[in-house]
């Protein structure tokens, strides 16, 4: 069972800021959190990672709770190219055990 | 480079028949993965493979078998395919030691099984 929940569909206006919130309330001390999106149906790309502090690269934010048990994926200007099921996971690092739910669909209207 | 790709894209197979799907990757990777997305659903790991030589099961590797032929490529064999195994095969590669432990995944082999 993946170890977090995700609302099932979002919509976001093209130009703002779409925050995509993830629930891993178990999350153990050693469990980063990882977030992919896959697009239509093609192969799922990396977006970001985070263990306990915010992380920020080119395609998003990561924003993580004190508390760890909750995090949110920011994309600061949603473009319509964003729109796409996102996975928010926790795994232990270098674990062969990536368990994908059924993540967040996604859809950014002009 | 490529990245990982896969062949081939599409196939439908009888029940009963058996076919090897195919993987590589041009990353020099080390470990590479498996996986299955059934409609509406999320990812399962079928197989992976930490290294050459080395293979593993993962959450559903009933009726599957692998073989890391070399460091670059992954295949993934059906025996006798069910109805059940129509999916979509996803493999990806990845470098644990890199740090962040992205995994690359291909572009997909859709499998329908009649």
């Amino acid at each position: 069972d993946a170890k977090t929940t995700q609302p099932p569909s979002m919509d976001c206006a093209e130009g703002r800021a779409a925050n995509l919130p993830c629930n891993h309330s178990t999350i153990s001390g050693n469990e980063y959190v990882y977030w992919y999106r896959q697009i239509h149906s093609q192969g799922p790309q990396y977006i970001i990672h985070g263990l306990k502090n915010n992380e920020t690269n080119e395609m998003a934010s990561l924003i993580i709770t004190e508390d760890r048990k909750s995090s949110t994926l920011i994309l600061p200007h949603a473009t319509l190219r964003d729109t796409a099921v996102y996975y928010c996971i926790v795994r232990v690092i270098w674990v062969n055990d990536m368990r994908f739910g059924a993540g967040t669909r996604l859809t950014v209207k002009p | 480079n490529a990245g990982v790709t896969q062949t081939p894209k599409f196939q439908v197979l009888k029940t009963g028949q058996s076919m090897t799907l195919q993987c590589a990757q041009d990353m020099n990777h080390n470990s590479m993965y498996w996986y299955r997305q059934d409609p509406g659903m999320g990812l399962r790991l079928i197989y992976y493979s930490a290294s050459e030589g080395t293979t593993d099961k993962g959450e559903v590797p009933n009726g599957y078998n692998v073989s890391r032929l070399n460091k670059r490529e992954f295949s993934l064999r059906l025996e006798s395919a069910a109805p059940s195994q129509t999916s979509v095969y996803f493999c990806a590669s990845s470098d644990p030691s890199g740090g962040a432990d992205t995994q690359y995944f291909g572009p997909g082999t859709r499998l329908t099984v009649l």
